[in-house]
């Protein structure tokens, strides 16, 4: 199956910095990349959807200055957690789709904001 | 608003029987299942799909049933084997939203060898 990359895997920050998260899909263009947050035994929660060269489309309580999102290229994807707060501690996961149906998710991201 | 729901948060099997894990939705609008396996620490990875054409899909030890009147689907795996032991997650897709997926909250399954 396809590929997508996520670095770093882990990462812990002060309260207060940012943190870059990449993705990055290897093996095929992705024409939309997703962004999920999971907290500790929920569900995978949408933050926001990203196409290639446009804005990204976030969901219902999630502040799109607070978690920005880049889609530069049909391979990449970053995802920006600005001003990081203890709360926003989480495992953040992306996917990839290119023309298909299925969602190819990466490896996740640790995020533990002290 | 939980669209996609996973009744069931943990499911124990014996090594060798068959494990059947639940998912209900409520949008009658999706067109486009999917089951996830999730280990901790690690991205969902794809196990098996089927379009709402379908009632049927069969991989392998791995079956998904869809009853759309009842907006129920289900994965069946037989013969459980213990490294099948991880979260599942269940998700749909509506039509015309693109590739968004909405996901159940995961159920928990342990095969005991």
């Amino acid at each position: 199956g396809a590929v997508v990359s996520q670095h770093p895997s882990r990462v812990i920050c002060k309260s207060g910095t940012s943190v870059k998260i990449e993705c990055r899909s290897l093996d095929f263009q992705a024409t939309t990349m997703f962004w999920y947050r999971q907290f500790p035994k929920q569900s995978l929660m949408l933050m926001a959807t990203s196409n290639e060269g446009s804005k990204a489309t976030y969901e219902q309580g999630v502040e799109k200055d607070k978690f920005l999102i880049n889609h530069a290229s049909l391979t990449l994807s970053t995802l920006t957690v600005t001003s990081a707060h203890p709360e926003d501690s989480s495992f953040y996961i992306c996917s990839a789709s290119g023309r298909g149906n299925e969602q190819y998710f990466g490896p996740g991201t640790r995020l533990t904001v002290t | 608003d939980q669209q996609v729901k996973q009744n069931s948060p943990s499911l124990s099997v014996q090594e060798g029987r068959i494990s059947i894990l639940n998912c209900d939705y409520t949008n009658s609008m999706f067109d486009y299942f999917l089951w996830y396996k999730k280990y901790p620490a690690e991205g969902p990875t794809f196990l098996i799909s089927i379009s709402s054409i379908k009632d049927k899909n069969e991989d392998g030890r791995f079956t998904v049933f869809l009853n759309k009147s009842a907006k129920h689907l289900s994965l069946h795996i037989v013969p459980s084997q213990p490294g099948d032991s991880a979260v599942y997650f269940c998700a749909a897709r509506a039509r015309n939203t693109g590739n968004q997926f909405y996901f159940g909250t995961g159920t928990s399954l342990t095969v005991i060898p």
